[in-house]
C-alpha cells in the first residue's frame, strides 16, 4: 500500500510570502496525485491534480504543483500568499484505486 | 463536480448509545462511496469502502460490527457507530467518486463526533 509523508505540520507566513509545501511518497506503481484544501469549517475541496502529461500541474487559486518522479515528490507552491489561504493542506496519492493521504500542513496567514 | 452532503455535521452521544451518520451525494450516482476517520493532526484514514446492494469491505482493524455500513441506495450511505466511546470520538468524512483512473474523489463536509 501507498504511504504519504507532510513535513512541518504548522506553517505560519506572513501575506505576500511564497508557500511551498512538501510531498513525498512510496508506492512502485502508476500513481494519481492531488492536493485537497480544507478550510475552517468547509470539506475537502481539490486545488490540483497530476494524472500524466505535463509534471508541473496548475490549480486554482494560483497554485501549483510539480511532479518529481525520480524523488517521489509532488511539492505545492504559491509564489504570494494571501489571508484567505489559511486552511490545512492535504497531498493525496491514489494507486491500485487506494486513496491514501499525508497528515497535512496547517497554514496560518497572517494579515 | 459532485456534491457531497453529510448529516449531521456535529454530533454528541453519550457512551453506549448508538449514532447514525448520513452521507448523500445529491448529483452522482454512486455505487461506490468511501468512509474516512481524522483524528487531530493525523492524516484521513480509509475506514471502508460502501458498496451499493452489497456488502461493505472494510480495511484491516476497521472493526464491521462495531462501525456498520448500509449503502442501500445510489445516493446514500450511513455509518453507524453502535455502542460508542469516548475514543470513538472522531472527525469522520465521506467522499464519492475517484475509483477510476485519472478521476477525482469528492468529499462531505464530515461529522465531528464527540462520545460523552
Amino acid at each position: 500500500a501507498q504511504s504519504v509523508s507532510q513535513h512541518n505540520h504548522h506553517v505560519i507566513l506572513s501575506e505576500a510570502a511564497s508557500l511551498e509545501l512538501g510531498c513525498n511518497y512510496s508506492y512502485g506503481g502508476t500513481v494519481n496525485l492531488f492536493w485537497y484544501v480544507q478550510y475552517p469549517g468547509q470539506h475537502l475541496q481539490l486545488l490540483l491534480k497530476y494524472f500524466s502529461g505535463d509534471p508541473l500541474v496548475k490549480g486554482i487559486k494560483g497554485f501549483e504543483a510539480e511532479f518529481i518522479k525520480s524523488k517521489f515528490s509532488f511539492n505545492l507552491r504559491k509564489p504570494s500568499v494571501q489571508w484567505s489561504d489559511t486552511a490545512e493542506y492535504f497531498c493525496a496519492v491514489k494507486g491500485n484505486n487506494r486513496l491514501a493521504f499525508g497528515k497535512g500542513n496547517q497554514v496560518v496567514v497572517i494579515p | 463536480g459532485a456534491v457531497v452532503s453529510q448529516h449531521p455535521s456535529r454530533v454528541i452521544c453519550k457512551s453506549g448509545t448508538s449514532v447514525k451518520i448520513e452521507c448523500r451525494s445529491l448529483d452522482f450516482q454512486a455505487t461506490t462511496m468511501f468512509w474516512y476517520r481524522q483524528f487531530p493532526k493525523q492524516s484521513l484514514m480509509l475506514m471502508a469502502t460502501s458498496n451499493e446492494g452489497s456488502k461493505a469491505t472494510y480495511e484491516q482493524g476497521v472493526e464491521k460490527d462495531k462501525f456498520l455500513i448500509n449503502h442501500a441506495s445510489l445516493t446514500l450511505s450511513t455509518l453507524t457507530v453502535t455502542s460508542a466511546h469516548p475514543e470513538d470520538s472522531s472527525f469522520y468524512i465521506c467522499s464519492v467518486g475517484g475509483t477510476g483512473v485519472g478521476t477525482e474523489a469528492f468529499f462531505g463536509q464530515g461529522t465531528r463526533l464527540t462520545v460523552v
